[in-house]
């Protein structure tokens, strides 16, 4: 079945600066690859996703790139945000047809 | 109300109890999902319902069972509990595999805590 890893586990960048997260899988169907952030006390919401026909996927100042031959993806958050403290879950399914598998999440702390 | 609502939102009780968490989407979504969350462990997939039939069991203890009345509410019954089960239960819908989208929206969970 699917496995996927995500690093780092927590991560301090100082407000403006960018944060990157990044995350591996292991079976190659994978096809469809979400990033949702959870607010404490909150459930986890979807802020953006990417499916294998595309390398790179942008929304404001969040991206997500896609290497399918190395297996891999990764969220860049440019000018951070206080806000954008959170617990953020990368996950990887085949579209339709199986449940997600998500990675173990990443605490990200935004420093004013 | 919009979205996947939960109920309650915090939960204590013994290890000789019985209650019941109530999930509702509003969202007209056909798969609905349980999961547990435990500090510092992934997202842990309980069960899947899709069209009301139970499609995934990962091998979840008996003393946790579910229900799925119809495509908009999903239970689960809880007995017999033990202390290691506390966590946050999370209730979530998508579209489901008929649409070939897995968007899932995700509920504010249930803080369970057994005493």
């Amino acid at each position: 079945g699917e496995n996927v890893e995500q690093h780092p586990s927590t991560l301090s960048v100082q407000e403006g600066d960018s944060a990157v997260i990044k995350c591996t899988y292991s079976d190659s169907a994978s096809n469809y690859f979400p990033w949702y952030k959870q607010e404490l006390g909150k459930g986890p919401q979807l802020i953006i996703d990417i499916r294998s026909n595309v390398g790179e996927k942008k929304d404001q100042r969040i991206a997500v790139t896609l290497n399918k031959t190395a297996k891999h993806f990764s969220l860049h958050i440019t000018e951070t945000q206080p806000e954008d403290s959170a617990v953020y879950f990368c996950a990887a399914s085949f579209s339709g047809n199986t449940p997600l598998v998500f990675g173990k999440g990443t605490r990200l702390s935004v420093i004013a | 109300e919009t979205g996947v609502t939960q109920t309650p939102r915090h939960l204590v009780m013994g290890m000789t109890n019985k209650k019941s968490l109530k999930c509702e989407q509003h969202l007209g979504h056909n798969a609905m999902y349980w999961y547990k969350q435990s500090a510092k462990k992934p997202l842990e997939l309980m069960f899947v319902y899709n069209f009301k039939e139970q499609t995934e069991n990962n091998s979840v203890p008996s003393r946790f069972s579910p229900e799925c009345p119809n495509s908009s509410h999903l239970f689960l019954h809880l007995h017999t509990l033990q202390p290691e089960d506390s966590a946050l239960y999370l209730c979530a819908s998508s579209q489901g595999p008929v649409a070939g989208k897995n968007e899932q929206f995700f509920g504010p969970g249930t803080r369970l805590t057994v005493l």
